[in-house]
């Protein structure tokens, strides 16, 4: 079963602190690999997208870290600010036949940033 | 550039009313999704079409939703006779090729079935 699970399901941090979030997914074959940012009552805005090539990729302050191998992935924030408050979800996008690029959500993770 | 845009933000319905969804992808874009999310869960692909085409409709309920995205207007998402269950977040995403492709999202539609 194609499936994505996020940890953890919420977090709390101080402004400047950095916090990583972790995406383990069974969803095969894979095509890509997403970080939306979800504010309360708004649609996902994408942060970042890797296909199963690349390790690595960064936007700001925030950095997204894959391995296929091991079907994980990790979304770095560093230097948080009190914007950052959101619900940070894990996407996973299927590749074969009719459902090509069908894409699986995670529940995401609560971050919210005290000052 | 507008983005993505949906009509109406809130929506309130009796049980066994009609729900009408409507859904203005971004300005060049001719591949629209919509996506359901109920409370405390993650997003969930309900259909997928291209204009005046269903794509892939694999998540859609087979009875009371429908969704078209004719040649002209919005892509609307319709339920009949709504029931409480339905009460959900109801995203649209559009992109400018197929879905391996970025897609941006709506701000969605909140329906509330009393």
């Amino acid at each position: 079963k194609n499936q994505v699970e996020q940890s953890p399901q919420s977090l709390i941090i101080l402004e400047g602190k950095n916090c990583t979030l972790q995406c383990n997914y069974t969803v095969s074959p894979f095509s890509n690999l997403r970080w939306y940012k979800q504010d309360t009552g708004r649609g996902p805005v994408s942060l970042t997208i890797m296909t199963f090539s690349e390790n690595t990729k960064s936007n700001g302050r925030y950095t997204a870290t894959l391995d296929a191998d091991t079907k994980q992935s990790s979304l770095h924030i560093t230097a948080s600010q009190l914007s950052d408050s959101a619900s940070y979800i894990c996407v996973v996008s299927f590749d074969r036949g009719s459902t090509l690029g069908r894409l699986y959500f995670g529940r995401g993770t609560q971050l919210t940033v005290w000052p | 550039n507008a983005g993505v845009m949906q009509n109406p933000r809130h929506l309130v319905r009796r049980r066994g009313q009609e729900a009408r969804l409507r859904c203005s992808p971004m300005k060049g874009h001719s591949h629209v999704y919509w996506y359901r999310q109920l409370p405390e869960e993650g997003l969930k692909f309900m259909v997928y079409l291209q204009k005046e085409n269903i794509i892939d409709e694999s998540g859609m309920p087979k009875e009371r939703f429908s969704a078209e995205f004719p040649k002209e207007g919005p892509s609307i998402l319709r339920i009949q006779q709504v029931v409480r269950g339905d009460s959900a977040a109801y995203f649209c995403a559009s992109s400018a090729s197929g879905r391996n492709y970025e897609q941006y999202f709506g701000p969605g539609t909140r329906l509330t079935v009393t």
